[in-house]
């Protein structure tokens, strides 16, 4: 069965900062990754996902997250943080018989100061 | 395009009621999952349909179920509720079994 592991409950960061959010999964076959993203009160948002080809993938809202194999990772990247980026932030790999049936990380709360 | 729509948004029941909760996928979606978000479990998969057929389903008890009519839209219902069940219960939708996942607001659910 797939995992997926965040190691960073919580993440402060000051505005204007890079940011790195860390994602480890386990899974046996090629993996379909993704991040979401969820602000107080709100469902969750797509930022970006990994199917096949290009290692290094662009989402919106100017994140982007490169798949490592040989690590297991599938870090999230932001050269600039916005206060606009504070809420929590979720892996998930899909099962490989259909991106339907997500496995989640247990999420990091980005905090952003002024 | 409208969103993913979840009625009630919020919901108090009582220990050992039964509560059935409704999601609205995206007009022309046909997969849609059921997740619950708990502050200790975190989100965790319920189930997935397709065109009305249950593709899969999550490590949850026989209380939980869930069905999809031929409009797409879903219910799940949960019987003889628990205390634990008190959550967030998130519905996605995609077009169909590989397309991204749109997530609704949620329905919380308290049991007391």
């Amino acid at each position: 069965a797939q995992s997926v592991t965040q190691p960073d409950i919580h993440i402060t960061v000051s505005e204007g900062a890079s940011l790195e959010l860390r994602c480890n999964y386990s899974y046996g076959a090629t993996p379909y990754l993704f991040w979401y993203v969820q602000s107080p009160g709100q469902g969750l948002q797509l930022l970006l996902k990994y199917f096949s080809g290009d290692t290094l993938v662009q989402g919106i809202k100017g994140f982007e997250a490169e798949f490592k194999r040989s690590q297991s990772s599938f870090n999230l990247r932001k050269p600039s943080v916005h206060w606009s980026d504070a809420a929590e932030y979720f892996c998930a790999v899909g099962a490989g018989t259909s991106y339907g049936k997500l496995t989640f990380g247990q999420g990091t709360i980005l905090t952003v100061h002024p | 395009k409208a969103g993913v729509t979840q009625t009630p948004r919020y919901l108090i029941k009582t220990r050992g009621q039964q509560v059935t909760l409704s999601c609205s996928p995206i007009s022309g979606h046909r997969s849609v999952s059921w997740y619950q978000q708990t502050p200790g479990q975190g989100l965790q998969f319920l189930f997935e349909y397709f065109s009305e057929t249950q593709r899969n389903k999550g490590n949850f008890p026989g209380r939980f179920s869930g069905r999809q009519f031929s409009n797409s839209r879903s219910e799940m219902n949960v019987s003889t509720l628990e205390l634990g069940d008190s959550a967030l219960y998130l519905c996605a939708s995609s077009l169909d079994i590989w397309g991204e996942q749109y997530f609704g607001p949620g329905t919380r659910l308290t049991v007391t």
